[in-house]
């Protein structure tokens, strides 16, 4: 079975808090993709990361940072020092190597409030 | 450079209308998608591309036509609205086939209620 669980449904933290996102996959192939997307209140998707099955390298982005393990089968994203731009729905997204559709299966959503 | 264009933005149908919903991109992407976003549910696949004059079925496809004649646009149709239908719609687009795994680039999406 193929599966993403963000088991956070909702975060409420108080601005310039650290924060972490946690997303668990499950897949039984060797070669995939994952994926982070925000969702602001205004309600458009935008991409934030890609990050396939063989490059476990951490990633940071100014304030945002990635941490892939595969023993754990958990791609979470923390945001250091919140801002209340931050204040989405972020979402976590599978891509088999096999599947012949383009599919990304999606995660439930983990819904950011940061309080100023 | 405008992306992933959908239109409309809103839209109030009533049950057994017909309509489409518009997706156009201008990134010369071979791979078009339509996804629906429920509460609890994240988003699901509809309908998918790989190309002009090829589409194939996603997840939930029951309910829903496309067609792709061209690079550029992607419609989605809606034969019989339902309730069931209701929802917001996404339209997304890649650069390359689906095993090329790059990323989707997602339109501002459609919210669609069906009464």
């Amino acid at each position: 079975a193929q599966k993403v669980t963000q088991a956070q449904t909702e975060i409420s933290v108080v601005e310039k808090e650290d924060v972490t996102l946690d997303c668990v996959y499950e897949t039984r192939d060797t070669t995939y993709y994952l994926f982070w997307y925000k969702q602001p209140p205004s309600g458009e998707l935008v991409f934030l990361i890609r990050r396939n099955s063989f490059d476990e390298q951490n990633e940071i982005s100014g304030r945002y940072s990635w941490n892939f393990q595969k023993s754990t089968s958990s791609f979470n994203f923390t945001i250091t020092a919140s801002q209340v731009v931050d204040s989405a729905v972020y979402f976590c997204a599978l891509q088999t190597g096999s599947s012949n559709t383009g599919k990304l299966i999606f995660g439930q959503g983990t819904t950011l409030q940061v309080k100023p | 450079n405008a992306g992933v264009t959908q239109t409309p933005k809103f839209q109030v149908l009533k049950t057994g209308q017909s309509m489409t919903l518009q997706c156009a991109q201008d990134m010369n992407h071979e791979y078009m998608s339509w996804y629906r976003q429920d509460p609890g549910m994240g988003l699901r696949l509809i309908h998918y591309s790989v190309g002009a004059g090829i589409t194939d079925q996603g997840e939930v496809p029951n309910g829903y036509n496309v067609s792709r004649s061209t690079t550029e646009d992607f419609p989605l149709r809606l034969l019989s609205a339902a309730p069931s239908q209701t929802s917001v719609y996404f339209c997304a687009s890649s650069y390359g086939g689906p095993y090329s795994n790059q990323p989707q680039h997602f339109g501002d999406g459609t919210r669609l209620s069906i009464l």
